[in-house]
């Protein structure tokens, strides 16, 4: 049974501050790893893949794999009262047909307080 | 194109009455998904379409749960004589490996949001 573990939270960080996210998955085999941000009642957006070890950044967002340790993180700089939602992690299955099929984590709750 | 589309938004129904969803994915699409999120977790994986290939069904996906995706475009899930254990929302996803693309990236729907009464 593949797993994706995250801290489900809340996250409380004052507005400014970095907030850091962790995602840890058992399948060594995943190649591919999203970060998917998801308000109340809303469906999952996607805010960043990536696929190989290291940093990838994309504005105020970056995301860190290390596939040695199982790990994915995600931080976001300068965090504002609108990225309080819910973030999902989520990892590709590897292999055969179902490639893409996505394994999510429980979501972590982060809230922004002015 | 405005994305992946679902229909209806919002559906409540009686314990024992068959219902259906539909999900018309991004035009460009070849992969279908098919998610259920209940409150405080994250989707879980029911089934996938390859143009119109249904290629993999959870085991989660009871017998009363039926998903076609017909000439490969739209796709519907039908789920028979509901019951409450059923309600959740229920997204779907497009992607697309076709085109040069290497890696995959699902995009989801607004999902439908079910309440079996």
């Amino acid at each position: 049974q593949k797993e994706v573990e995250q801290n489900s939270g809340p996250l409380s960080v004052p507005e400014g501050a970095i907030a850091s996210l962790n995602c840890t998955y058992s399948d060594r085999g995943s190649q591919s790893f999203f970060w998917y941000r998801q308000y109340s009642g809303k469906s999952p957006e996607l805010i960043m893949s990536i696929y190989s070890n290291g940093d990838k950044e994309d504005g105020r967002f970056t995301a860190q794999l290390n596939k040695a340790s199982q790990y994915v993180s995600l931080l976001i700089r300068d965090s504002q009262p609108s990225d309080s939602a819910t973030y999902l992690c989520a990892v590709g299955d590897a292999g055969g047909t179902s490639y893409g099929k996505l394994t999510f984590g429980q979501g972590t709750i982060l809230t922004v307080h002015p | 194109d405005t994305g992946v589309s679902q229909d209806p938004r919002h559906k409540i129904t009686k314990r024992g009455q068959n219902v259906t969803f539909r999900c018309d994915p991004i035009s460009e699409h070849n992969r279908l998904y098919w998610y259920r999120q209940t409150l405080g977790q994250g989707p879980e994986f029911l089934t996938y379409f390859q143009n119109e290939a249904q290629l993999e069904k959870s085991r989660l996906l009871s017998d009363r749960f039926s998903a076609e995706r017909p000439k490969g475009s739209f796709s519907t899930l039908e789920i028979q004589r509901t019951e409450q254990g059923d309600s959740a929302m229920y997204l779907c996803a497009s992607s697309t490996i076709s085109g040069g693309v290497y890696w995959e990236t699902q995009y989801f729907g607004p999902g439908t949001r079910l309440l079996v009464l």
